[in-house]
């Protein structure tokens, strides 16, 4: 079965200090994983995918195949970062073709203190 | 910029009522879909369609039924109300499968 796990429903930190959030799945195939955010009063929306290799807003994921972790990591938190942040590998068949939905792990709200 | 439009925001239902929940997205997208949010569970697929006629059930398809005949539209009805149903929807829409996936602002249910 696809699980997603994110361990922490709830991360504090102060601005200024680094930031990671967990991911562990287990996914048949090679799934292509995401971040997905979800500011106070706004819409979900992607942060972030690992084929793209980039970094939004100062945030990294780093994939782990052999941990089956798609960790999510900034070095200096800021307040505006704080969110719900949800991980969400998306399934493909053997062939590599998406069928375009996502798993969604149980969210991480992150807060910031200033 | 319209992109992924739900109606209606906010409903509250008596248990046994039906309603339909609307969703249409202006990118001409093929994939649509329905999640369903609940404290503590995430964000879990209700239905999901790859196309217009073509539609398939996620991990929680019970008590909900869904059809495409438009590529615009993607409505989610409710058979039968039930208070397990409270719950806040949101729609989405991707181009195809591997791209980005656009979320609606939710609709926030509630049967009793």
């Amino acid at each position: 079965a696809q699980r997603v796990t994110q361990p922490e429903k709830l991360l504090s930190v102060f601005k200024g200090a680094p930031v990671e959030l967990k991911c562990n799945y287990s996914y048949s195939g090679s799934p292509e994983l995401f971040w997905y955010v979800q500011y106070s009063r706004q819409r979900l929306q992607l942060l972030l995918r690992h084929i793209s290799r980039e970094s939004i807003k100062g945030f990294t994921a780093d994939l782990n195949k052999g941990e089956t972790s798609f960790h999510l990591k900034k070095p200096f938190a800021q307040e505006e970062d704080s969110a719900m942040y949800y991980c969400a590998p998306e399934g493909a068949n053997a062939g590599g073709t998406s069928y375009g939905k996502l798993t969604f792990g149980q969210g991480t709200i992150l807060t910031v203190h200033p | 910029n319209a992109g992924v439009t739900q109606t209606p925001k906010f409903q509250v239902l008596k248990t046994g009522q039906s309603m339909t929940l609307q969703c249409a997205q202006d990118m001409n997208h093929e994939y649509m879909s329905w999640y369903r949010q609940d404290p503590g569970m995430g964000l879990r697929l209700i239905h999901y369609s790859v196309g217009a006629g073509i539609t398939d059930q996620g991990e929680v398809p019970n008590g909900y039924n869904v059809s495409r005949s438009t590529t615009e539209d993607f409505p989610l009805r409710l058979l039968s109300a039930a208070p397990s149903q409270t719950s806040v929807y949101f729609c989405a829409s991707s181009l195809d499968g591997g791209n980005t996936i656009y979320f609606g602002e939710g609709s926030w249910l509630t049967v009793v």
